[in-house]
């Protein structure tokens, strides 16, 4: 199930610099887009999400720009801290029938490993 | 901030053996799910729950797995016979509406199939 795509494994950046982590997805149904963080033995934790009839989102140091001709996703910190570093997972979910609402299930990326540096 | 809880943090089984894995979940939230993520790979569904019942099913979810909610707080994943490929961390999550809010995840219980 190849549906969300993370295809950069790891990421450094500096403190203070932007971070662009990005996600590509195949199925046009997603309605919803969502960003997780997750530290090592911790569940993921919800960031930010953004809806398909939208094409960006922000909330303090996270914003989320998507362009679905593309189908693509990315999700901008500014400025990094350590403290951001973390698995960064790409989320999105579909509606569940035609005029439905999307209490669905999430189909995860692959997760990029954010490393920001002091 | 309101968490979702899952007991036990680790769990050792036989194979063959059934596991119960459990969760508490956010008090007002109406939706469950249980994920997984074997080692390595990625977080992936299994089951979503409301009102009750089993709203929707991945293929991985099948006759050795079943959920309940057995007193209106705890959430709960049964594996009846469990397989070493069962081995992963196990995610219970919960949500109050749509996705664009987000669900909130439990720390999860790794599971480890001997």
């Amino acid at each position: 199930d190849q549906q969300v795509k993370q295809n950069s494994p790891s990421l450094s950046v500096q403190e203070g610099r932007i971070s662009i982590l990005n996600c590509d997805y195949t199925n046009s149904m997603f309605d919803y887009f969502l960003w997780y963080k997750k530290y090592p033995a911790e569940g993921p934790t919800f960031l930010i999400s953004i809806s398909s009839i939208k094409d960006k989102n922000e909330d303090g140091r996270f914003t989320v720009f998507l362009n679905k001709s593309a189908k693509h996703l990315s999700l901008h910190i500014v400025p990094s801290q350590p403290g951001d570093s973390a698995v960064y997972f790409c989320a999105a979910s579909a509606a569940l029938g035609a005029g439905g609402t999307s209490y669905g299930k999430l189909t995860f990326g692959q997760g990029t490993i954010l490393t920001v540096h002091p | 901030e309101p968490e979702v809880t899952q007991t036990p943090s680790h769990q050792v089984t036989q194979m063959g053996q059934e596991v119960i894995l459990r969760c508490v979940p956010i008090s007002n939230h109406l939706y469950f799910y249980w994920y997984r993520q074997i080692l390595g790979q990625k977080v992936e569904f299994l089951v979503s729950f409301y009102n009750n019942e089993i709203s929707e099913k991945s293929e991985i979810f099948d006759d050795q797995f079943s959920v309940e909610r057995p007193d209106g707080s705890n959430f709960t994943l049964k594996i009846r016979s469990t397989k070493l490929e069962d081995s992963a961390m196990y995610f219970c999550a919960s949500g109050s509406g749509t996705a664009i809010y987000g669900y909130t995840f439990g720390s999860g219980t790794r599971l480890t199939v001997v």
